[in-house]
């Protein structure tokens, strides 16, 4: 059974970065096909896709956050991470990390729990 | 920029069928953009219901089914229950990126 974790700071003050890491068990990071995505949700509202790196470690971003964006793998820590520069309050979400599988037809099939990042001095 | 646009909210009988739908500022939709559908309860994770227009989950419902209908995505519950009161997502891909609809709230009344 494949699991993922967020982890990370809950508060960040504006125009730092935000980092945030998913631990992924019961699965390889470095395995394909397998997308390994950020998706966030603004408090009461919808979902916004921020981006994926491949297990290759080609990625592919949300153009809104393109400039400020990284997401990156760490094969030996079997991990991706996000981080995402000069927030501001607009940037405050849960952000769940998200595995898509494109065996067939692209996927999502796991996601992690979430966690709330709040941007605030 | 892009825009996926849902019915904000829709109220359906226990029983009986609704249409959920999801349209592109780019015009039509097509297989093409590998619509997604999702299901959020409050308090919970998002799941994928539906993919790939058609293409359902091991664990969604046979009640649910996804189609391209007058130019948009739709997916339709049949015989709806009143577990199925939830929002509902939908999302597209654009060349290397994929975009969110607002969410359509719907309800079991």
């Amino acid at each position: 059974q494949v699991q993922l974790l967020e982890s990370g700071p809950g508060l960040v003050k504006p125009s730092q970065t935000l980092s945030l890491t998913c631990t992924v068990s019961g699965g390889s990071v470095s395995s394909g096909p397998f997308y390994w995505s950020w998706i966030r949700q603004h408090p009461g509202k919808g979902l916004e896709w921020i981006g994926y790196v491949y297990h290759s470690g080609n990625t592919f971003y949300n153009p809104s956050l393109n400039s400020r964006l990284m997401i990156s793998l760490d094969t030996s820590k079997n991990q991706f991470s996000l981080n995402l520069r000069s927030v501001t309050a607009a940037d405050t979400a849960v952000y769940y990390c998200v595995r898509w599988d494109c065996s067939g037809a692209c996927h999502s099939d796991y996601w992690g729990q979430g966690t709330l990042v709040t941007v605030s001095s | 920029q892009t825009v996926v646009t849902q019915e904000p909210s829709l109220t359906v009988s226990p029983g009986g069928t609704v249409t959920l739908t999801c349209a592109s500022s780019t015009g039509t939709v097509t297989s093409g953009y590998y619509p997604n559908w999702f299901q959020q309860k409050p308090g919970q994770v998002p799941r994928t219901l539906i993919y790939s227009t058609t293409y359902k989950h091991s664990w969604t419902p046979a009640r649910f089914s996804g189609s391209l209908l007058g130019g948009k995505a739709a997916l339709t519950l049949s015989g709806v229950q009143p577990e199925d009161e939830a929002e509902y997502y939908c999302l597209l891909y654009y060349d290397g990126a994929w975009v969110f609809g607002g969410g359509t709230k719907l309800t079991v009344l």
